[in-house]
């Protein structure tokens, strides 16, 4: 069955670290681009992260820069989402997607994200 | 503030066609393929249209896309009960170089 299987998700105090697990099966993996989106309670869809196919191209939305570090692990099928430095705004449901992408020259843009996982609760609180 | 522009909601009543529109800027919708998501609550987004005016198997052809200079639109005809749910578009800011969501709208079948 193609799918993915987010984990890690719980409750953290302020300051804190978490790492968000995904596991992909019944596709090629290693060749997908690959996405973390979150969603906070009751709002809407926030991108926050892209990780090319080969791990060697992140890309992050600014209000976690420098906080989460987006990575993957072929051998595993897994994405990876280290959070560090939590803040109450970081609470949210977070989705692990696959992407896909159009290249013009070297630079590859992404277009759509055709699977989603169910997600995986973060709530930062003390 | 998203980067991507949507009616917070629309409604219109069963058998009816409704469209949401989803405005944006010349470094992102203008430059970039555009998708759109459906929401219902409490599950994950599931793909509607992709690369502007495509739609996935398995997606009614109730469902299309439209996308002109800085603005796209997703229009939904034959209106169901059942299509009430949270639609999202997204694309890629090249300036950002983010991806970015509009901040969805919910649908509502009278």
């Amino acid at each position: 069955e193609v799918q993915l299987v987010e984990s890690g998700g719980g409750l953290v105090q302020p300051g804190g670290s978490l790492r968000l697990s995904c596991v992909a099966s019944g596709f090629a993996f290693s060749g997908s681009w690959m996405t973390w989106v979150r969603q906070a309670p009751g709002k809407g869809l926030e991108w926050v992260a892209n990780i090319n196919d080969d791990g060697s191209e992140t890309y992050y939305v600014d209000s976690v820069k420098g906080r989460f570090t987006i990575s993957r692990d072929d051998g595993k099928n897994s994405l990876y989402l280290q959070m560090n430095s939590l803040r109450g705004e970081d609470t949210a449901v977070y989705y692990c997607a696959r992407g896909h992408i159009f290249c013009l020259g070297a630079s590859c843009y992404q277009r759509y994200f055709d699977l989603w996982g169910r997600g995986t609760l973060v709530t930062v609180s003390s | 503030q998203s980067a991507l522009t949507q009616p917070p909601s629309v409604s219109a009543a069963p058998g009816q066609k409704v469209t949401i529109s989803c405005s944006g800027s010349s470094s992102n919708i203008g430059n970039n393929y555009v998708s759109w998501y459906q929401q219902f609550p409490g599950t994950a987004p599931k793909l509607l249209i992709y690369d502007n005016t495509k739609r996935p198997s398995g997606i009614p052809e109730r469902f299309s896309g439209s996308k002109s200079g800085t603005s796209a639109a997703l229009g939904i005809t034959g209106l169901q009960t059942g299509d009430e749910a949270d639609y999202y578009c997204a694309t890629w800011d090249s300036r950002l170089s983010a991806g970015v969501f509009g901040g969805g709208t919910k649908l509502t079948v009278l």
